[in-house]
């Protein structure tokens, strides 16, 4: 099956510092969605993102899907942003669109106030 | 308030117990699903239900019994589970188009004994 290898697996920052996380996969994808999940277990959706570029206030996403690989950026970034960040892929190909999303092992993130 | 909606929180049973986990989307999606997660580990999928119909059942032993009654809940069934059943159970709802973005609940944080 596909491998989806995000970096760094820890990242501590001070608030107001930019971060860049990267997500790299093995097989061509259609399906690429980042999720955000909080210290107390909740997964929120911040992107999907199979190709191209989306901004969504100090967040951003970029993959560039020819090269297999995905880019989260925050930027100013706050002590709400920390937490564990999972990028999940949906192989090319595949009829079944969420059904077969593999997720990465994620990259936790520490603000310090 | 995500739209996804999971009960309980928090769940301790014993390994001769039964138990449900609840789930219910308010968001007017036609695909449910039921996630694991377990410490150091990629999220793993479940079971999928489309339309009230299970499609995508991985592997996952009989003490798990999945029930969809409609397209706006789902139940997952424990009977005689066992200690490394210990994880969180993430419940998520998504439109099932081809590649939607995957809306997840807060998950139950369950201790097997």
């Amino acid at each position: 099956g596909i491998q989806v290898e995000q970096s760094p697996p820890d990242l501590i920052l001070q608030e107001g510092a930019n971060s860049t996380l990267r997500c790299n996969f093995s097989d061509s994808v259609n399906n690429l969605q980042w999720f955000h999940q909080n210290p107390w277990g909740q997964l929120i959706n911040l992107f999907y993102i199979p190709s191209g570029t989306k901004q969504n206030g100090r967040l951003s996403a970029t993959t560039v899907a020819t090269e297999r690989y995905s880019l989260l950026y925050i930027s100013s970034s706050q002590t709400t942003d920390s937490g564990v960040y999972f990028c999940a892929v949906g192989v090319m190909g595949s009829n079944f669109g969420n059904e077969k999303l593999t997720f990465g092992t994620g990259t936790r993130l520490t603000i310090i106030p | 308030e995500t739209g996804v909606t999971q009960t309980p929180r928090h769940l301790v049973m014993g390994m001769t117990n039964k138990k449900s986990l609840k789930c219910e989307q308010h968001l007017g999606h036609n695909a449910m699903y039921w996630y694991k997660q377990s410490a150091k580990k990629p999220l793993e999928l479940m079971f999928v239900y489309s339309l009230e119909e299970r499609v995508e059942n991985n592997s996952v032993p009989s003490r798990f019994s999945p029930e969809c009654p409609n397209s706006s809940h789902l139940f997952l069934h424990l009977h005689t589970l066992q200690p490394e059943d210990s994880a969180l159970y993430l419940c998520a709802s998504s439109q099932r188009d081809i590649n939607e973005k995957l809306f997840f609940g807060s998950g139950t944080q369950l201790s097997v004994l």
